[in-house]
This record gives C-alpha cells, structure tokens and sequence, in this order.
C-alpha cells in the first residue's frame, strides 16, 4: 500500500483565497483524521470520521474550515476565506482498529497564506 | 496548563547512549501513544499503551497508569533517532498532543 496520501505538498495562497487540502487513506481503514501542526499549538485534531461519517469536529476552529468524507477512499478539508494565521501544516491519518501501527500520517500539506 | 506534557524539551546525547523521554497526563485517557516526527515532517506512530511495556527493536515504552505517567527509552541510540518525540492521550480516537521533545543523537 503507497500509505495515506495528501495533496497538495505545499501550497501557497494569497489571503482570501479559498484552500482544498485531499486526502486518501489507506485502503480498508475505517478512520481518518485531519490534524493541523503549528509551532505555537504543536499539533491539534481537526476532526475525525468512522466509516465516512464525522464523528468529532470540535477542533475545526472556525466556520471557515469544512471537511469531507464522501466515500471511505476520500476526504478533503476546505478553508474558505482563508486567512494568513491559516499557516501550518495540515496532517492527514488513516487507521484501522486493531492494526499496527495504529495510525499512520500522511506526508502533509504544508499551507502558506500571505 | 497542557493536559499532556513532556521533560525534557530537547535532548542532546552522544551515540551509543541510553536515552529517556518523560511523558505526564492530567487528563482521563484510554491509551497512550509515542509518536516519531522526522526532521523532513513525517510521523510515525511508535507505540499505543494502555498499560505495562512494549518494546520494538532498540525502542521501549512504560506506562504507569496510577502515576499517569510514560516514559519512552531508546537503547544504544544513533544519530538516526535524531527526530521530535511525541507523547499523546487519548479516548475514542480524540488524541491530546504533548508539545514534543526534540532529540539529536551526535556521532
């Protein structure tokens, strides 16, 4: 399996803009997590979905941020109006209870607004 | 405060050294994880406790649920294992993320 993979690797924005971050899990996990890492916070859970479904949004800091899971293959987290506090890295992770490990990352998507 | 913290920040060891990473929880959690994030960004997941030890290859993870308290070791270290450390909690996939303690291993 090539492991959960995240598009774009970097991406930058002009403030404003509307962002999609993708995300494909690994296939047959049934979890999958959107995490964003800044220096200030470290990282923190976005949100979480269970066969598709978001179970945990709680960490999606504003109405800006969506995410969905329209098939178990799928997922993207859209930020829109994007904003420069925006920056960060966005992580991507699938996982499979019972598996080992546990859960595995994606590469994730390094965001840059100006 | 944060609910999960770790000691120390950053460790700087020679190679071949036994090294000890700390990790404390205030918060109720049902596993507790070690995670290895790579100078390039990547993450991998080391190892889920809920109790006792595990152990993989040269890396050993303790927990000690009535002190709520882990420790990460790693034996013989290289300076492969140069990487930021994570400790995290969790319940029902909801993981509180320690702040990382940054690793360099010198040859």
């Amino acid at each position: 399996d090539a492991g959960v993979i995240q598009s774009p690797r970097h991406e930058v924005t002009e403030m404003g803009q509307e962002v999609t971050l993708r995300c494909k899990p690994i296939s047959g996990h049934n979890s999958l997590f959107w995490y964003r890492q800044t220096m200030m916070r470290g990282l923190e859970l976005l949100i979480y979905f269970n066969n598709n479904v978001p179970i945990d949004d709680s960490g999606m800091p504003e109405d800006r941020f969506s995410a969905k899971m329209p098939n178990a293959s799928f997922s993207t987290l859209k930020i829109q109006p994007s904003e420069p506090r925006d920056s960060a890295v966005y992580f991507c992770a699938s996982s499979l209870a019972g598996s080992y490990p546990l859960y595995t990352f994606g590469s994730g998507t390094r965001l840059t607004v100006v | 405060k944060n609910e999960v913290e770790q000691s120390p920040q950053n460790l700087t060891a020679q190679e071949g050294e036994f090294i000890t990473i700390n990790c404390s929880y205030s918060v109720g959690i049902s596993a507790l994880h070690w995670l290895q994030q790579h100078p390039g960004g990547g993450i991998v997941s080391l190892f889920m406790l809920s109790s006792g030890k595990k152990k993989h290859g040269r890396l050993i993870a303790t927990i000690n649920i009535q002190e709520k308290h882990s420790s990460l070791h790693i034996t013989a270290s290289h300076p492969r294992d140069s990487a930021v450390y994570i400790c995290a909690g969790g319940a029902t996939n909801k993981l509180i993320f320690g702040t990382g303690t940054l690793l360099a291993v010198q040859p």
